[in-house]
């Protein structure tokens, strides 16, 4: 099982780029890497996925180096809305759920 | 599309009691996972169902059970609860075709054992 290692917390400013990374040094070759958004009292709300180089949508980018053996969550000009807990799962649902694993997240504090 | 809808959002039960939670995924998709997450622990995967049967499970006692309709919306069950069974009660669903599928997440069930 590809085990995940994330920074407990971060702190950035209104408008400023923040990247996360989150380690996977035993990533399997079927794996995938999510990221997921967390506020209080809800669900983990999806915001990128990806399995090698890089991804980018309309919230975020994720950079997955040739190795795989970790990722960085990049957000754009972070706001207050923007603190939460952000967490990276690494996985393949097709080759069993037991092999998700998730991170222990990443506490974001965003201030003005 | 409507997101993963879970009921009850909040409930509070007592020690030795049991509890059922719901969950209907996404319209279309047929996997239903579910995971409890705990300040401690962190999400961990319960328990999965496709097409009406259990495909895979996590290391939870036998106290925690499910179960998937035709309709693909699911139920988990949780016997004899313990005041360590506090938690966050997440469902997922996914269409689990293709590969890299993604998992999303409802708003969840908290449930305060006392």
């Amino acid at each position: 099982l590809a085990k995940t290692t994330q920074p407990i917390s971060m702190d950035s400013y209104e408008g400023q780029e923040v990247n996360i990374t989150c380690s996977h040094n035993n990533i399997a070759t079927n794996d995938y890497i999510t990221w997921y958004q967390q506020f209080p009292s809800q669900g983990p709300r999806f915001i990128i996925q990806g399995y090698k180089t890089k991804v980018t949508n309309e919230v975020a980018s994720l950079f997955i180096p040739a190795d795989r053996k970790s990722s960085t969550l990049s957000l754009p000009r972070v706001s207050l809305s923007d603190t939460a807990v952000y967490y990276c799962l690494v996985g393949d649902i097709n080759s069993g759920y037991s092999t998700l694993t998730f991170g222990k997240g990443t506490m974001l504090l965003v201030s003005p | 599309k409507a997101g993963v809808t879970q009921t009850p959002r909040y409930l509070i039960k007592t020690r030795g009691q049991q509890v059922t939670l719901s969950c209907s995924p996404i319209s279309g998709h047929r996997s239903v996972s579910w995971y409890q997450q705990t300040p401690g622990q962190g999400l961990q995967f319960l328990f999965e169902y496709f097409s009406e049967t259990q495909r895979n499970k996590g290391n939870f006692p036998g106290r925690f059970s499910g179960r998937q309709f035709s309709n693909s919306r699911s139920e988990m069950n949780v016997s004899t609860l313990e005041l360590g069974d506090s938690a966050l009660y997440l469902c997922a669903s996914s269409s689990r075709q293709g590969s890299g599928n993604t998992i999303y997440f409802g708003e969840g069930s908290w449930l305060t054992v006392v």
